[in-house]
């Protein structure tokens, strides 16, 4: 069975500051990850995704993830934080099938002060 | 996100109502979702539908009813729900090509269940 840990629930970090998101996944075979964003009373949008490739996938509103296979790690980077980057972030992994099954982690809120 | 939308937005009902949820996707994708997200808790996946075709359907309770007429619209019918039903509800769409594929989200229905 995959999984998925996001091992802090809340992340603080004053405005302008890089922003690290953690997640950690457990697969077999070939993990297929991804970032979601969820604003208050807003469904999940997404951010990126890493299927094959370079190690770091740039995504959208200047975000970026790096995969690590041997830390079985993607986590979510931002070089310079936003006050309206504050929101609830998910990082799921995808099983097989003839649809995309995701499986989500617990999610992490970021909180960005001024 | 006017390219998965959610009706309705919120919904009250008690415990012996029936309602049902709408998902209507204009993408043109093959695959549609149902998740539940509930406080402190991941989201669940619930259904999947592949053209159609239910694919996934993860010990949900009988009380819940999914219906895909087709591959742009998506149902989610309600009975006799119990308290711990109260929940966002989630609706999605991929292109259905597989594993990697990206889902996108509806804004989710608020259900609250009296």
């Amino acid at each position: 069975a995959q999984s998925v840990a996001q091992p802090e629930d809340q992340v603080n970090v004053a405005e302008g500051n890089p922003l690290t998101v953690k997640c950690t996944y457990s697969v077999s075979g070939n993990p297929y990850l991804f970032w979601y964003v969820q604003y208050p009373n807003r469904g999940l949008q997404f951010l990126l995704k890493y299927i094959t490739g370079d190690n770091l996938v740039k995504g959208s509103y200047g975000f970026e993830a790096e995969f690590n296979k041997s830390q079985t790690s993607f986590h979510l980077k931002k070089p310079s934080a936003l006050v309206s980057d504050s929101a609830l972030y998910f990082c799921a992994v995808s099983q097989g099938g003839t649809a995309s099954k995701l499986t989500f982690g617990t999610g992490t809120r970021l909180q960005v002060t001024l | 996100e006017t390219g998965v939308t959610q009706t309705p937005r919120h919904l009250v009902m008690g415990m012996t109502n029936k309602k049902s949820l709408k998902c209507e996707q204009h993408l043109g994708h093959n695959a549609m979702y149902w998740y539940k997200q509930s406080a402190k808790k991941p989201l669940e996946l619930m259904f999947v539908y592949s053209l159609e075709e239910r694919v996934e359907n993860n010990s949900v309770p009988s009380r819940f009813s999914p219906e895909c007429p087709n591959s742009s619209h998506l149902f989610l019918h309600l009975h006799t729900l119990q308290p711990e039903d109260s929940a966002l509800y989630l609706c999605a769409s991929s292109p259905g090509q597989g594993t990697s594929d990206t889902q996108y989200f509806g804004p989710g229905t608020r259900l609250t269940v009296l």
